[in-house]
């Protein structure tokens, strides 16, 4: 079943401590993105990647970084969380770009930072 | 500051009516549009979308419209059902080869209740 993954689903962690959010794609997608939701914002784009090796900023990238070493995974890293980064974060991923291809949505990753 | 803006917050429709949803933008570089329907605990679908060399997109009961010149896009659903009961997340992005960077800016979603 063609899909994204996300892990963990549910998260709590404090603040200051590093963490991964793992997501991984079976569709041999080129593009993957990163976004998070929040009430009265919508969602926002923190990274995307274009392929391996190729990431750059979306809308709010700041305190988050990625990594994209092999086609299938994309974990987003908050190396020192703060309380202000606790949100619901969506992973996806698309054949050729995001803006005018479909995306694929992993099920999110709810995150508090306390 | 938010380059798409959805004003509604929330729609209730009765089952078998039109349900439209607005959403403006600010951002004359954008030249494609999507729309995603996102239900509880699940990521967001894709819906529908609109290049700017249209004015219009039909898909089913799925129809989107376009108005360039007023910065404004709207999503019609005919017949409106219960299970269109979700958020509805308009999109833009702006050409690649334009801007060099492929954003997606997102509006802040509108929630859709059809009533059986």
């Amino acid at each position: 079943e063609a899909q994204v993954t996300q892990n963990p689903r549910y998260l709590i962690t404090v603040t200051g401590k590093k963490l991964t959010v793992t997501c991984s794609q079976n569709m041999n997608h080129e593009y993957m993105s990163w976004y998070r939701q929040d009430p009265g914002l919508g969602l926002r784009q923190i990274y995307y990647s274009m392929n391996v090796e190729v990431t750059d900023k979306g809308d709010v990238p700041e305190g988050y970084k990625v990594s994209r070493k092999e086609k299938r995974n994309f974990p987003l890293i908050l190396e020192s969380p703060s309380p202000n980064q606790t949100s619901l974060y969506f992973c996806a991923s698309s054949l050729w770009g995001f803006s005018t291809d479909t995306q694929y949505f992993g099920p999110g990753t709810r995150l508090t930072v306390l | 500051d938010q380059q798409v803006k959805q004003n509604s917050p929330s729609l209730s429709v009765q089952e078998g009516r039109i349900s439209i949803l607005n959403c403006d933008y600010t951002n004359s570089m954008f030249d494609y549009f999507l729309w995603y329907k996102k239900y509880p605990a699940e990521g967001p679908t894709f819906l529908i979308s609109i290049s700017s060399i249209k004015d219009k997109n039909e898909d089913g009961r799925f129809t989107v419209f376009l108005n360039k010149s007023a910065k404004h896009l709207s999503l019609h659903i005919v017949p409106s059902q219960p299970g269109d009961s979700a958020v509805y997340f308009c999109a833009a992005s702006a050409d690649i080869s334009q801007t060099g960077a492929n954003n997606l800016f997102f509006g802040t979603g509108t929630r859709l209740t059809v009533i059986p």
